[in-house]
């Protein structure tokens, strides 16, 4: 149980174009996605928090306009990256809290490249 | 700010040793504690978890973590490594109990010889 997927799993774009990442919980409802990012070497940095229904909570320094994120049902919480820059380039992995609240379960992580 | 540090980077045993991996961090209130492990090419996954009460917690695998809150350490334990055991762990933390915040350290990447 409590498995979370992350669609594409690899996705290589061009400056200037937008991605949009999928988080989906496949088998419980996720009042919570989180959505972080993950740099060689480096510790998961959270970007942002989103819950069901409401905007999502964005960490500081990230930006809100770039890193659109939509969390429209209890399974789905989606990541745009816009007008995507090769400084975006990084790994991006989400997870969800489910409705018990106490822990988080993670995707496998998306690879992004930005040419 | 809140951190939390994981000071060892790379730890290289070979099989039937003992482990131990440093955390430590930064927030002075309540905290909840993790550790997961992420296997070569897998998503992270939960080794185990502090709440309250025992200091001391088992998880899967004979992990096992102590918490010291006099010295904001969480580390994590065992007391003979396997080849399988090969993989990055990381150590968390989610303050106050807030549940929408947590606080990875930079993970600690283990190889264990055969």
């Amino acid at each position: 149980g409590a498995v979370v997927s992350q669609h594409p799993s690899r996705v290589i774009c061009k400056s200037g174009t937008s991605v949009k990442i999928e988080c989906r919980s496949l088998d419980f409802q996720a009042t919570t996605m989180f959505w972080y990012r993950q740099f060689p070497k480096k510790s998961l940095m959270l970007m942002a928090t989103s819950n069901e229904g409401s905007k999502a909570t964005y960490e500081q320094g990230v930006e809100k306009d770039k890193f659109l994120i939509n969390h429209a049902s209890l399974t789905l919480s989606t990541l745009t990256v816009t007008s995507a820059h090769p400084e975006d380039s990084s790994f991006y992995i989400c997870s969800a809290r489910d409705l018990a609240g106490d822990t988080q379960y993670f995707g496998p992580g998306t690879r992004l490249t930005v040419l | 700010a809140q951190s939390v540090s994981q000071h060892n980077h790379h730890v290289i045993l070979s099989e039937a040793a003992s482990l131990e991996l440093g955390c430590n961090y930064s927030y002075g209130g309540t905290v909840n504690l993790f550790w997961y492990v992420q296997y070569p090419g897998q998503h992270l996954q939960l080794l185990l978890k502090y709440f309250s009460g025992d200091p001391l917690v088992k998880g899967i695998k004979g992990f096992e973590a102590e918490f010291i809150k006099s010295k904001f350490s969480f580390n994590l334990r065992k007391p003979s490594v396997q080849w399988s055991d090969t993989a990055e762990y990381f150590c968390a933390v989610n303050p106050g109990h807030n549940f929408n915040k947590f606080y990875f350290g930079s993970g600690t990447k283990l190889n264990v010889k055969p």
